[in-house]
């Protein structure tokens, strides 16, 4: 059964480290998506790529967040220096990214991040 | 551009009852909508989906949707509710030329034995 993993499923941390965020998603999908949900703001897209690609990061604070794919296996979720305002979960989704199929998505279980 | 909205921060029906969540979409070109469904500390998982064709379509665990291009509407419907329905719901939709998906704010649905 092909899931979408992530690692870790729940971290703490202090304000001002780094935290990095990891996922695998489903072999043979191209397309993979970063969110984060809290309660006051929902689900949002932070970012997502496509063979490897950024295609849209537009939903990320540049200042402190970056995400990248060394390879097809891996995606990951970097925040440098973490604040409280970070806490939340986040999620990482892949696809088949085929145009005009439209965005059916699998999730992974989510990383709980708390930045004390 | 597209975008979503769900009626209803939060729903509540008794075990047995027909369920009925709630959604409206904008889109500039022909959409694709799905729902999602998030059960507790568990990341998303699709339901259902309307591409192209028949506009009623049936998902999983015996819910269906049904795509209203006049009212722009894809509201979620079960006919009969069970415990285990108690969970977050998601409407989301998607242009047809890419594959970035916009989710609705959701709606947490209660299940009253």
């Amino acid at each position: 059964d092909a899931r979408v993993t992530q690692t870790p499923r729940h971290k703490v941390t202090e304000m001002g480290q780094e935290v990095t965020m990891r996922c695998q998603p489903i072999l043979g999908h191209n397309t993979v998506f970063w969110y984060r949900q809290t309660m006051m703001q929902g689900l949002e897209l932070l970012a997502y790529f496509r063979n490897r690609a950024p295609l849209d990061d537009s939903g990320m604070p540049k200042d402190r967040f970056s995400a990248e794919m060394p390879d097809a296996t891996l995606a990951t979720l970097k925040i440098q220096p973490s604040e409280p305002r970070d806490s939340a979960v986040y999620f990482c989704a892949s696809g088949t990214g085929t145009s005009g199929k439209g965005g059916e998505q699998f999730f992974g279980p989510g990383t709980r991040l708390t930045v004390l | 551009a597209q975008s979503v909205t769900q009626l209803g921060s939060h729903v509540s029906v008794s075990e047995g009852a027909l369920v009925l969540l709630r959604c409206n979409y904008s889109s500039s070109v022909p959409p694709y909508l799905f729902w999602y469904v998030q059960y507790p500390n568990q990341g998303l998982q699709l339901l259902l989906k309307y591409t192209t064709g028949a506009t009623l379509v049936k998902g999983i665990n015996g819910f269906e949707a049904e795509f209203k291009k006049s009212e722009t509407s894809f509201h979620l419907t079960k006919p009969s509710a069970h415990m285990s329905d108690a969970a977050e719901y998601f409407c989301a939709v998607s242009g047809t030329s890419y594959d970035k998906v916009i989710f609705g704010p959701g709606t947490s649905l209660s299940v009253i034995p």
